[in-house]
């Protein structure tokens, strides 16, 4: 099983500051690393795909990289709607996993 | 648009089974694999099972192999979960999503609450 390891597991930030996520994976997995934004009592939503792929109708100030066991999100500008939890997800292999979350708070 | 749509929620004894279902509108559904994730209260994202959409080769986490069997009927546009022998820790929200390697979107959930 391929084990994701988020940092950090909670970060609280004012509006306009940048984030950075991090997600590392136990053994790589190219770029089959894909990120979720999931608001409070909300589904998740896909932000990003294949590590740095941008989602139509995500906006522009997020941002994805990385490949092999490496991966970040980062989120430019940060606005107030963008407090919730991000999860990275791999798809590379059964059974696919998830990392811990990241729950981002906007003061 | 895509539509998912999950029902069949509810509580259950330990031991006991329960069929949760996943209406899909909007897309070509037999066309595409789909998955199960649930989501315990307060806790993070653990992926379920998932099916493909070709030839039905099926998919599970080693939490739930042998007790909970994912299924679709490409006639009706179903996905379904049927869970038996539940236990206190497969209480939890169940996502139902597409599944084109990324899982997306999602539909809104079921809860599942496993309590005597």
């Amino acid at each position: 099983e391929i084990v994701l390891t988020q940092s950090p597991d909670f970060q609280s930030l004012t509006p306009k500051e940048k984030v950075t996520i991090t997600c590392r994976a136990s053994q790589s997995i190219g770029t089959s690393l894909h990120w979720y934004q999931q608001k409070p009592d909300q589904s998740p939503k896909l932000l990003i795909k294949y590590a740095s792929q941008s989602i139509s109708g995500v906006p522009s100030r997020f941002r994805g990289s990385g490949s092999g066991t490496d991966f970040t999100l980062t989120i430019n500008s940060l606005e107030a709607e963008d407090a919730a939890a991000y999860y990275c997800h791999q798809t590379t292999s059964f059974p696919y996993t998830f990392g811990q979350g990241t729950k981002l708070e906007i003061k | 648009e895509v539509q998912l749509l999950e029902s069949g929620g509810g509580l259950v004894q330990p031991g006991g089974s329960l069929r949760l279902s996943c209406a899909a509108s909007g897309f070509t559904f037999s066309s595409y694999g789909m998955s199960w994730v649930r989501q315990a209260p307060g806790k993070g994202l653990e992926w379920v099972s998932s099916i493909s959409g070709s030839d039905g080769s099926t998919y599970y986490a080693d939490s739930v192999k042998g007790r909970f069997t994912i299924s679709r009927d490409n006639s009706k546009n179903m996905l379904y979960l049927q869970m038996n022998s539940l236990r206190a820790e497969d209480a939890a929200v169940y996502y139902c999503a597409k599944n084109q390697w990324e899982l997306a979107p999602w539909g809104q959930g079921t809860l599942v609450t496993v309590s005597s």
